[in-house]
């Protein structure tokens, strides 16, 4: 079993469309958690970190963080073209980087 | 100047050359990590420098190695390249003080 599982997709949705994208872990010693966005031949941008369980907020961004279950997810609110990427899952132990384990990523396309 | 870059942006190499690659990392950040990106998975951790030392290590063979400088800029070296070795290599860096990592936009190093 890999610590850090996602689907990989492809998702496609109409713009508008509310986006739910999730990743599960096995390793309970993950404290942080963040979520990237990676265009094609980019590399990855930080969109939300977060620290234990619950939900963070930030625009039309939701990323919500279930210790007990080991899941996280990332729900994007009104859909655009260009949320068109790939989304990476990434967490933790600790919170001075070493060893960020990265999901394999999900490609979503929002379609106009 | 504000982010982090990288050079070259693309190269091709030989099996069994070396390369070493480059990273500028953003203004105020002390920490540097780099990742190798296969096409279709999510980073990999190779390893981690803090004030030009190593830190912290992934799961790569002692043909990767690294060096920080003063100014915290970073490089990558990989010697015996193989095939496998093909991927984007990231850099990504970080102060001690936030949550996260600055990425750039990677090298894409192809071996033949």
């Amino acid at each position: 079993q890999k610590e850090v599982e996602q689907d990989p997709g492809p998702l496609s949705v109409p713009e508008g469309a509310i986006v739910s994208l999730n990743c599960t872990y096995s390793n309970s010693a993950f404290q942080y958690f963040m979520w990237y966005r990676q265009y094609s031949r980019k590399g990855p941008e930080l969109l939300m970190y977060t620290y234990s369980s619950g939900n963070k907020e930030d625009g039309r961004f939701t990323a919500q963080v279930d210790k007990s279950s080991k899941y996280i997810s990332l729900f994007i609110r009104d859909s655009q073209p260009s949320d068109s990427a790939t989304y990476l899952c990434a967490m933790s132990v600790n919170n001075y980087g070493q060893n960020f384990v990265f999901g394999p990523g999900t490609r979503l396309s929002v379609l106009p | 100047e504000t982010g982090v870059t990288q050079s070259p942006t693309h190269l091709i190499k030989t099996r069994g050359q070396q390369v070493t690659l480059r990273c500028s990392s953003q203004s105020g950040h002390n920490t540097v990590s780099w990742y190798q990106q296969a096409l279709g998975q999510g980073p990999q951790f190779i390893f981690q420098y803090y004030r030009e030392e190593e830190n912290g290590r992934g799961n790569f063979p002692p043909r990767f190695s690294g060096l920080q400088f003063p100014n915290y800029s970073s490089e990558l070296n990989v010697n015996a390249l193989e095939l496998d070795d093909s991927a984007l290599y990231l850099c990504a860096s970080s102060s001690t003080h936030s949550g996260g990592y600055t990425f750039g936009s990677g090298t894409r190093l192809t071996v033949v």
